[in-house]
């Protein structure tokens, strides 16, 4: 595709399930971003991927959030046992190389109930 | 740590008016950059500008400018003759060279009226 993918666009689950959020990057992008963003807030740095390998992980709030990346191009953003705090809207964005500009998707906007 | 303020929650212009919108943030690094990035209902965050710190010269981009003072840890953001398109968030970030995350500002929601 054109851009950055992401689904699903919304997702509503209750408190205690897990849900997994995907994001297709630019084809040929080689870094890979997931950000947070709450109500009223700007978005948070949660992962950075180089390749296949997390370089980054020191935004992931807690043990409960996990992403992989496994063959270097779609990733996955899993979180278990969701909390209603868990609720806000998670941007993927992918760039050429670190360093290079960083094209965002529409986000997957979580709702825990 | 760094930290990226917008004191200016939203902003409202005319069509075919200029407006500045203004940001600030705090860091002890010497190499970084700045970006102002625009947010329709989308959600999609859209790159509008992006300003090397080693560079004394004002980026633009076509309406879009900003006024980096870079002493003081400013960096506005200047839309000329805005249209009704232009209406959006509006945030500011800031990265670190050689870092691989943005920092946000908390936005400024700007209406172009007609």
């Amino acid at each position: 595709g054109a851009g950055v993918s992401q689904t699903p666009s919304n997702k509503v689950t209750e408190k205690g399930k897990y849900v997994e959020l995907r994001c297709d990057p630019i084809s040929g992008h080689t870094a890979l971003y997931w950000y947070r963003q709450s109500l009223g807030q700007g978005p948070e740095f949660l992962i950075y991927f180089q390749g296949t390998g997390a370089a980054d992980d020191s935004g992931l709030p807690n043990d409960r959030f996990f992403a992989v990346r496994p063959e270097g191009s779609v990733s996955t953003l899993k979180i278990q046992r969701t909390e209603r705090g868990d609720s806000a809207v998670y941007l993927c964005a992918s760039s050429l190389m670190r360093d290079s500009p960083l094209h965002f998707g529409n986000g997957t906007r979580l709702t825990v109930t | 740590a760094q930290t990226v303020t917008q004191s200016q929650p939203e902003m409202s212009v005319q069509e075919a008016e200029t407006v500045t919108l203004s940001c600030t943030y705090d860091t002890s690094e010497s190499n970084y950059y700045l970006f102002w990035y625009k947010q329709p209902p989308s959600r999609q965050m859209i790159l509008v500008i992006r300003q090397e710190a080693y560079k004394q010269q004002n980026a633009t981009e076509n309406r879009f400018s900003v006024n980096f003072q870079k002493a003081a840890k400013s960096f506005s953001l200047k839309i000329s003759d805005s249209q009704l398109g232009d209406t959006a968030m509006y945030f500011c970030a800031f990265m670190k060279q050689e870092a691989d995350k943005l920092i946000f500002g908390t936005g400024t929601r700007l209406q172009v009226f007609p």
